[in-house]
């Protein structure tokens, strides 16, 4: 089955920059999208579409898409952006959902 | 204001069906697909099916082998998930998305649990 691959942990000062990445075959075909989860909450879409940023999102957070490799990035990283953030796509066929093994951003 | 509420979930012990809801409101639901999500206890999302406008396309993750289904009711605004036969592995949140093609899963329930213990 499709996987969507992300590193464990990231790991950054406040003010820093965090980029978190997310592989996958069928990205160069499929549209990612961005996710973070705080503890006991419901996923929030940080991302849409590769480089989208849904209305409310604050502008630190931006994405990008090069080849098979998306990334989300957040410019001056604030404690508040310390989170689980998972990436989103879905298979060649674009019919099966898949997300990535998620990234726990902690801000040191 | 837009929003789904997930309802159903609660204690089952293996091998039991439980059927989950997802009733939306502040949007015309008729309009968009719909996605379930589920989450285990420490882990991480997992994808588990979508249900298209007037329930065309259809589509599960490959590890729930049959055992789920998934179905809507437009006048009703609910979105239903039918778990049978069910196992250890599938306690988790489970959450229902608003799924668009233009701007993916913006929209979330509070999830619901079910946990499958005997």
């Amino acid at each position: 089955s499709y996987e969507l691959t992300q590193p464990p942990s990231v790991s950054v000062s406040p003010g820093q920059t965090a980029r978190i990445t997310c592989s996958g075959n069928a990205l160069p075909n499929q549209y990612a999208y961005w996710y973070q989860q705080k503890p006991g909450q419901a996923p929030v879409m940080v991302m849409y579409k590769d480089n989208q940023r849904p209305s409310g999102i604050p502008e630190r957070f931006s994405g990008s898409s090069s080849g098979t490799i998306v990334t989300l990035i957040v410019s001056g990283v604030q404690a508040e952006d310390e989170a689980d953030y998972y990436c989103q796509s879905a298979d060649s066929s674009g019919s099966i959902g898949v997300f990535g093994g998620g990234t726990k951003l902690t801000v040191l | 204001e837009v929003q789904l509420v997930e309802s159903g979930g609660g204690l089952v012990k293996p091998g039991g069906s439980l059927r989950l809801s997802c009733s939306a409101s502040g949007f015309t639901f008729s309009a968009y697909g719909m996605t379930w999500v589920r989450q285990a206890p420490g882990k991480g999302l997992e994808w588990v099916s979508f249900i298209s406008s007037s329930s065309r396309s259809i589509s599960y993750a490959d590890s729930l082998k049959g055992r789920f289904t998934i179905s809507r009711d437009d006048a009703r605004k609910s979105l239903y998930l039918q778990m049978d036969s069910l196992r250890a592995e599938d306690t988790a949140i489970y959450y229902c998305a608003r799924d668009s093609p233009t701007d993916g899963y913006k929209v979330w329930g509070q999830g619901t649990l079910v946990t499958v213990s005997s």
